[in-house]
């Protein structure tokens, strides 16, 4: 049974800092690793996919890693700003989607 | 273009009466559908997933039942709603392979008193 976990649950960082969210799965037979944005009583947009046979994608400030062997993921974002504020949620599909409980991040102006 | 309809947005019911939450999924065939719970300050917990037509897994022991009548539809129902039941409810489709990216609806919240 496919588990999928986010650390850390929560982050606070102040505005401008690099960081990187995490996400491990404890099965690697999956199809596509997902990196989701949720703001407070909203759905989910899509930030970045990464295929299994792909090590990493990138889009503006956000850059996620894959490594499908050891079972991992990072989220990346580069220069923090108040408005990169939300739950940041993982998903990996093999044969079905599974998430993370999400990170809660808040970025202090 | 592909798309995912959910309805309602919200939605307020009293104990014990019932529910019907729609999915629909236009631009693609025979997606799997997927019924997602977030209870408040939770994650999102899958309930049900479909392969096709009459074709649904259960993930949890629950108060709750799917069904897919037609190959875009999916219906997450309830006989008699608990209290618990309170949350917002996600459904999303993808179609299994690499670079196939799940889409989700706006997602329905349901408040139970």
């Amino acid at each position: 049974k496919q588990e999928v976990t986010q650390i850390p649950a929560a982050l606070s960082v102040p505005e401008g800092e690099n960081l990187v969210l995490n996400c491990s799965f404890t099965d690697s037979a999956i199809y596509n690793l997902q990196w989701f944005r949720q703001d407070p009583g909203k759905g989910l947009t899509s930030l970045l996919l990464i295929q299994s046979s792909q090590r990493e994608q990138t889009s503006g400030r956000l850059n996620a890693s894959l490594d499908k062997s050891s079972g991992r993921s990072t989220l990346y974002i580069a220069a923090s700003q108040p408005g990169d504020s939300a739950t940041y949620l993982c998903a990996v599909e093999g044969d079905k989607i599974i998430f993370g409980k999400g990170t809660r991040l808040h970025i202090l102006p | 273009s592909q798309t995912i309809h959910q309805w309602p947005a919200t939605l307020v019911q009293p104990v014990g009466s019932p529910l019907s939450l729609e999915c629909t999924v236009e631009g693609t065939s025979n997606p799997n559908l997927y019924w997602y719970r977030q209870a408040a300050g939770r994650g999102l917990q899958l309930l049900f997933y479909s392969i096709g037509i009459d074709q649904i897994s259960s993930e949890v022991p629950q108060n709750l039942s799917a069904s897919r009548p037609q190959d875009r539809q999916f219906i997450l129902s309830s006989k008699k709603l608990l209290l618990s039941d309170s949350g917002f409810y996600l459904c999303a489709w993808s179609v299994p392979g690499q670079g196939a990216r799940a889409f989700f609806g706006q997602g329905t919240r349901l408040t139970v008193v």
